[in-house]
């Protein structure tokens, strides 16, 4: 079974609109944590935002902000007014366990396009 | 922050060779680091975790001969390709862990291409 799924391959979007890139995910895991990062072309791996199981408020970093309802399993990013060096694929990935254990497991991605 | 290094960024081979990858923490000691693998347009897969002192622990799928990992100091995991074939041609990229930091640290990957 599909631990993480992001069901958007690719998303278009205008510059200076919001986005948001959905991310749900499936555990019997009590501690868990939830992360976003970015991969432009280049293939390098950015972090953007990291959510923990317990966190009551939504995580939250710049232009960067998870909306996490944990009841539906889904931690969503959301980029407000896009850019287009937002351009890049986005990758939601779960680490399930305890904080030291660090693997992570990702989602197919979505592909976000900012157009001007 | 953290700077993870990978070395080389792409790499061309023949058939048959075999290409090593390392992967440095060149600010922290990583007693665990993890290497992936990702085909084009797709999502990384994780192919082991390398453990200092200890044997790599590998998924499900993955040969252990075929994708040797060695972790011998607290700063530097290699990724051993061994006999490739051009299916083994691919992204790899390693991340490692820092005690008491929640995120990952990524490699700037490497491009294989096996001919």
């Amino acid at each position: 079974a599909q631990k993480i799924t992001q069901t958007q391959p690719g998303m278009f979007v205008q510059e200076k609109e919001a986005v948001t890139l959905d991310c749900t995910y499936d555990t019997s895991d009590q501690s868990y944590g939830l992360f976003w990062y970015k991969q432009p072309s280049s293939g390098e791996m950015i972090f953007l935002i990291y959510q923990g199981s317990y966190d009551e408020q939504n995580a939250t970093e710049g232009r960067y902000s998870l909306n996490f309802q944990k009841a539906r399993k889904s931690a969503n990013l959301v980029i407000s007014a896009s850019q287009l060096g937002d351009s890049a694929m986005y990758l939601c990935a779960m680490r399930e366990g305890y904080q030291g254990a660090q693997k992570l497991v990702f989602g197919q991605g979505t592909r976000l396009t900012i157009n001007p | 922050g953290a700077v993870v290094s990978q070395h080389p960024s792409r790499v061309i081979c023949k058939s048959g060779t075999s290409v090593k990858i390392e992967c440095r923490s060149l600010d922290f000691q990583a007693t665990t680091m993890f290497w992936y693998r990702q085909f084009p347009k797709k999502s990384l897969m994780l192919m082991a975790t390398s453990n200092e002192g200890s044997k790599a622990t590998y998924e499900q799928g993955v040969e252990k001969d075929k994708f040797l990992i060695n972790h011998a100091s607290l700063t530097l995991s290699t990724l051993t390709v061994t006999s490739a074939h051009p299916e083994d041609s691919s992204f790899y990229i390693c991340s490692a862990q820092r005690d008491g930091n929640e995120k990952l640290f990524f490699g700037s990957g490497t491009q294989l291409s096996v001919l």
